[in-house]
């Protein structure tokens, strides 16, 4: 079955610290999306990726970034992690061109000590 | 400025009845709306849409409504099971011919939804 997973699930790192979280897709879509779901925010969109070497900024994108060098993986990356950044992250892929719906992953939870 | 908002953070429904989840928004560009349902320790699942050009879509026990004009949108859950209790998030969709961003979601804060045995 096709699926979406998410790695490492749970990281503890320190302030300054740069960090990637993986994220591989075996759906074949196209769009991948990265979000951060804090208490009292919901979900918001971190960077997006509608193809190949195409990456997009979110809502909230500062202190992040994103490279897709394939169809299957869209890993990010905190540059320098600030507790700030403590958060639970979810990667998702987009459907159809019309984004009708996405798919989620597990999600992983950053803490940022 | 939130564009989506879901103004209860929590219900508590008893087993068998109905769940009626609300979902306001500001945007009038949105169009096309989805319902996502999470559990604990997982990903949020993708439940119910609708397009902006109808008023209702029903899909078993859940059905959504929309009414435009009001700018408000609302999941019915009947029977509401236990199995039901989770996160509840509202998003919205800005039509790409106006400026929206292909497949980019916007999200409520989620209401927790609790069905009572």
């Amino acid at each position: 079955d096709a699926e979406i997973t998410q790695s490492p699930r749970h990281k503890i790192t320190e302030t300054g610290r740069q960090v990637t979280l993986a994220c591989h897709q075996t759906w074949n879509h196209n769009n991948m999306f990265w979000y951060r779901q804090d208490l009292g925010h919901g979900l918001r969109l971190i960077h997006y990726s509608y193809g190949v070497h195409d990456t997009n900024k979110g809502e909230v994108s500062d202190g992040y970034s994103v490279s897709r060098s394939n169809t299957e993986d869209l890993p990010l990356t905190l540059e320098s992690a600030a507790s700030s950044q403590t958060s639970v992250y979810f990667c998702a892929t987009g459907v159809d061109r019309m984004g009708n719906k996405q798919f989620f992953g597990p999600g992983t939870r950053l803490t940022v000590l | 400025d939130q564009q989506v908002k879901q103004n209860s953070p929590s219900l508590s429904v008893q087993e068998g009845r109905i769940s009626i989840l609300n979902c306001d928004y500001t945007n009038s560009m949105f169009d096309y709306f989805l319902w996502y349902k999470k559990y604990p320790a997982e990903g949020p699942t993708f439940l119910i849409s609708i397009s902006s050009i109808k008023d209702k879509n029903e899909d078993g026990r859940f059905t959504v409504f929309l009414n435009k004009s009001a700018k408000h949108l609302s999941l019915h859950i009947v029977p509401s099971q236990p199995g039901d209790s989770a996160v509840y998030f509202c998003a919205a969709r800005v039509d790409m011919n106006y400026g929206g961003s292909q497949g980019n979601l916007i999200f409520g804060k989620g209401t927790k939804l609790s069905v009572k045995p």
